[in-house]
């Protein structure tokens, strides 16, 4: 089955830590995207990929850092600069930049 | 960054009947998706429209893309128990890559 896959499910952070969620999709979409959802507002971007070895900041970037590496994946650390990194985080994927946009499942980060 | 306004921001309806949402923006669009969220769960795409006036039904449900460009229009008919969810608009401005999401309308049916 295509799709997108985020893992994992759920995620604690300690202060200071870094941690890493995973995205990864089987779709051949060339454009990736990480969102962050916080309760009653809309998505916010946070970083967007149009190619393999290319990414470009979105609006929400401070505290948060990527890599694509691989046209199936696009990991997002989540760093100790980000001073209020609990939400839930969503990834989703394109043909292009400009095609309709479809998402993972999701993670939710917590801080312990 | 820039949100569209999105309303209702939640309803409540009873079993069986038909619920209408929308989304306006001070913007041009020349994409307009709507998607649904359950909780806990990622975006589900629902109606993807891409032209002015376009008029797109997927089931039970219809999506107007706005001759003005600035707005879209979500209806469900003879709404059912699984409609319960969060529905989001989501635009893109022509020559830009982003697109814009509407902070939700979260809808809950009474059995």
């Amino acid at each position: 089955d295509g799709g997108i896959t985020q893992s994992p499910k759920y995620l604690f952070r300690k202060e200071g830590q870094n941690v890493t969620l995973s995205c990864e999709q089987n779709l051949n979409h060339d454009a990736m995207y990480w969102y962050r959802q916080d309760p009653g507002q809309g998505l916010r971007l946070i970083y967007y990929s149009q190619i393999v070895n290319d990414f470009q900041k979105g609006d929400i970037a401070e505290g948060y850092s990527v890599s694509r590496e691989k046209k199936e994946s696009f990991p997002l650390t989540v760093t100790s600069a980000q001073k209020n990194p609990t939400a839930f985080y969503l990834c989703a994927s394109s043909f292009g930049t400009k095609e309709t946009q479809y998402f993972g499942p999701g993670t939710r980060l917590l801080v312990l | 960054g820039q949100q569209l306004n999105q309303s209702p921001q939640s309803m409540f309806i009873q079993e069986g009947e038909d619920v209408s949402m929308n989304c306006t923006s001070s913007s041009i669009f020349n994409t307009w998706l709507w998607y649904k969220q359950d909780p806990g769960e990622g975006p589900v795409l629902l109606i993807a429209l891409y032209k002015a006036g376009e008029l797109t039904s997927n089931g039970r449900l219809t999506a107007q893309f706005g001759t003005t460009r600035k707005d879209s229009f979500l209806n469900i008919s003879a709404s059912i128990p699984s409609d319960v969810g969060i529905y989001f608009c989501a635009g893109q401005m022509e020559g830009t890559y982003k697109y814009i999401f509407g902070t939700g309308t979260r809808l809950k049916v009474l059995a």
